[in-house]
């Protein structure tokens, strides 16, 4: 299974981008990058996800490198409310859709 | 559209009690049914997964058990809480074989004592 590495934490001020990145560098040719955030006492919230090019949602950007090896979710204009801890997860099996959740990112936005 | 619920929202129970949690989803049929533990200021960990009535996977040894009556039910139990139990219980779900999204529920708060 492919491993991710993600910083433990990161602080970013309201209104600038947020650029949360990822290792992956064991991931596999047909292995998707997914990325969720979960909110102090809630369920994780998916946010995005790609295989190799760059995508874009109402949410966030995310771009992965060619070589795959690693990739950035970027928030483009913070905000209080996204305060939260960020997960990169590499998805284990298509049948299953197991998701293995690693300890994440807390990102604190700070006025 | 679909929802998932999960019950009870809270829950205090002494050491050796037994344990059940239920999870149900509407709105879908057929998903694949996941449950995870997140013990304070850690990650989640999954702990069971089903693609089907009947199917359960274990992910981690432990002594707590999963079952799936129906086809959008998914049950948590233990016969004998320990104290580390404790803990935030999350079900998710997933459309089957096109589940790029994982839906999770709002989640249960387990407490032993």
């Amino acid at each position: 299974d492919a491993k991710t590495t993600q910083p433990p934490s990161m602080d970013c001020a309201e209104g600038r981008a947020a650029n949360l990145p990822c290792n992956h560098s064991t991931i596999s040719g047909n292995e998707y990058v997914y990325w969720y955030r979960q909110i102090h006492s809630q369920g994780p919230q998916y946010i995005i996800h790609g295989l190799k090019n760059n995508e874009t949602n109402e949410m966030a950007s995310l771009i992965i490198t060619e070589d795959r090896k690693s990739s950035t979710l970027i928030l483009p204009h913070a905000t209080l409310r996204d305060t939260a801890v960020y997960y990169c997860i590499v998805r284990v099996e298509y049948n299953t859709d197991k998701l293995i959740f690693g300890t994440g990112t807390r990102l604190q936005v700070f006025p | 559209s679909q929802t998932i619920h999960q019950w009870p929202a809270t829950l205090v129970q002494p050491v050796g009690s037994p344990l059940s949690l239920e999870c149900t989803v509407e709105g879908t049929s057929n998903p694949n049914l996941y449950w995870y533990r997140q013990a304070a200021g850690r990650g989640l960990q999954l702990l069971f997964y089903s693609v089907g009535i009947g199917q359960i996977s274990s992910e981690v040894p432990q002594n707590l058990s999963a079952s799936r009556p129906q086809d959008r039910q998914f049950i948590l139990s233990s016969k004998k809480l320990l104290l580390s139990d404790s803990g935030f219980y999350l079900c998710a779900w997933t459309r089957t074989r096109a589940g790029y999204e994982q839906f999770f529920g709002p989640g249960t708060r387990l407490t032993v004592l």
